[in-house]
């Protein structure tokens, strides 16, 4: 079955303080994994995808094939980043549907 | 570019009645759109994929003669919450998927969702 696991519901960390946002997927086979972000108030976005290999906004997430995970990782983060974090899925099909996870809420204190 | 546009953003409707949602894809083509489900603090439940010219496909467990979805152009879907119920109510998003050879990513673009509520 496919899904996407998002252990924690809120992470709260001081500014400054590195944030990882874990996630952990289950799927037979090998799919795209995204991370999206809603900023308070504001629709769902892109924020990086594991094809990519990018950075966007200090963030980086790898694929980690063996232990089904994708988790997303910032060295110090801002007050900004507060919002809702998404991980989700897409497997090799053309419908091109996402699977998500429960999404974890990032709460950066100042 | 990439704009997805919902309407109306909140409805209040009275139970028994019908609401027709509206998502369009502002500045770029979408054969395939898709409709979520969310419910307060809780992740997106993919109700339906929208496809033009053709049938939606729907989730396990989503009925489909109770949310309608009617893709007739290539930049509008629309889901109609057929004779509303107060359990219907909740926040209602869709997501456009651009074609390709317009300069868009291939992801899905979200609209800012609508907030039923059923009275």
């Amino acid at each position: 079955a496919q899904r996407v696991t998002q252990p924690e519901k809120l992470l709260s960390v001081f500014k400054g303080a590195p944030v990882e946002l874990k996630c952990n997927y289950s799927y037979s086979g090998s799919p795209e994994l995204f991370w999206y972000v809603q900023y308070s108030r504001q629709r769902l976005q892109l924020l990086l995808r594991h094809i990519s290999r990018e950075s966007i906004k200090g963030f980086t997430a790898d694929l980690n094939k063996g232990e089904t995970s994708f988790h997303l990782k910032k060295p110090f983060a801002q007050e900004e980043d507060s919002a809702m974090y998404y991980c989700a899925l897409k497997g090799l099909s053309n419908t091109g549907k996402l699977i998500f996870g429960q999404g974890t809420t990032l709460q950066v204190k100042p | 570019g990439a704009v997805v546009s919902q309407h109306p953003s909140w409805v209040i409707c009275k139970s028994g009645t019908s609401v027709k949602i509206e998502c369009r894809s502002l500045d770029f083509q979408a054969t395939t759109m898709f409709w979520y489900r969310q419910f307060p603090k809780q992740s997106l439940m993919l109700m339906a994929t929208s496809n033009e010219g053709s049938k939606a496909t729907y989730e396990q467990g989503v009925e489909k003669d109770k949310f309608l979805i009617n893709h007739a152009s290539l930049t509008l879907s629309t889901l109609t919450v057929t004779s509303a119920h107060p359990e219907d109510s909740s926040f209602y998003i869709c997501s456009a998927a651009a074609d390709p050879g317009q300069g868009l990513k291939n992801i899905q673009y979200f609209g800012a969702g609508t907030r039923l509520s059923v009275l």
